[in-house]
């Protein structure tokens, strides 16, 4: 299978606690996005990578949020003390170098905060 | 602020009743338009771009049109399997690469 894969699928975690979300993109991208979704609206941009360097940032992501590529190749993203509020679909993406190239998206980790 | 409207928010049809589906954008400067197909559970699966006004693309039954201002996905003869939320993103010129998206149309077809 050469598409974007994440795991886990699910997690259900307690307030407070830590989780992380690991995305391993289409080898041959340079580029890893981070989006969320809540549901019935579209996803939302968090933050983007091309190779290991993190290039922008949303206002969304507070500094409970961190994202890491640290060779270039798969991608973590951490939220710490999480809140209920952290509940949704995170959707990890991936592209090429250059234009307005297609992001190819994986199945999300679905996260319940309770 | 980029912004992305999608209308309408659900569309109901028997199949081969052909549609319509509407998104409006507000972009400082539009590197693409993109329109994705989303199922429950899943992730969005990329559909087309379009990089120009004037500009249309096809696959089977869709068909996506670009003017300034709007894109349009015309459904032609759908099937049920046609049945997911299709969603509209702006890629905006300048260093960003993100894209922006509406909210989508849940689309249903009845057989």
């Amino acid at each position: 299978d050469t598409g974007v894969s994440q795991n886990p699928r699910h997690k259900i975690t307690k307030r407070g606690q830590n989780v992380t979300f690991r995305c391993d993109p289409i080898s041959e991208h340079n580029r890893l996005y981070w989006y969320r979704q809540t549901l019935g609206q579209g996803p939302e941009f968090l933050t983007y990578f091309q190779n290991e360097a993190q290039l922008e940032k949303s206002r969304l992501l507070s500094d409970r949020f961190s994202a890491e590529r640290p060779k270039g190749s798969f991608s973590t993203l951490e939220i710490q003390r999480t809140e209920q509020g952290d509940s949704a679909m995170y959707l990890c993406a991936s592209s090429l170098t250059g234009g307005a190239y297609e992001q190819y998206f994986g199945p999300g980790t679905r996260l319940k905060v309770t | 602020e980029d912004q992305v409207t999608q209308s309408p928010e659900a569309l109901r049809l028997q199949e081969g009743e052909s549609s319509s589906l509407n998104c409006s954008y507000t972009v400082s400067g539009l590197r693409g338009l993109f329109w994705y197909r989303q199922d429950p559970g899943k992730g969005p699966e990329f559909l087309f771009t379009l990089y120009s006004a004037g500009e249309e693309k096809e696959k089977e039954r869709l068909k996506a049109t670009l003017t300034k201002k709007e894109s349009f996905l015309h459904i032609t003869a759908p099937k049920p399997e046609d049945s997911a939320t299709y969603l509209c993103a702006v890629q905006a010129t300048g260093s960003a690469r993100q894209l922006t998206f509406g909210s989508g149309t849940q689309l249903t077809v009845l057989p």
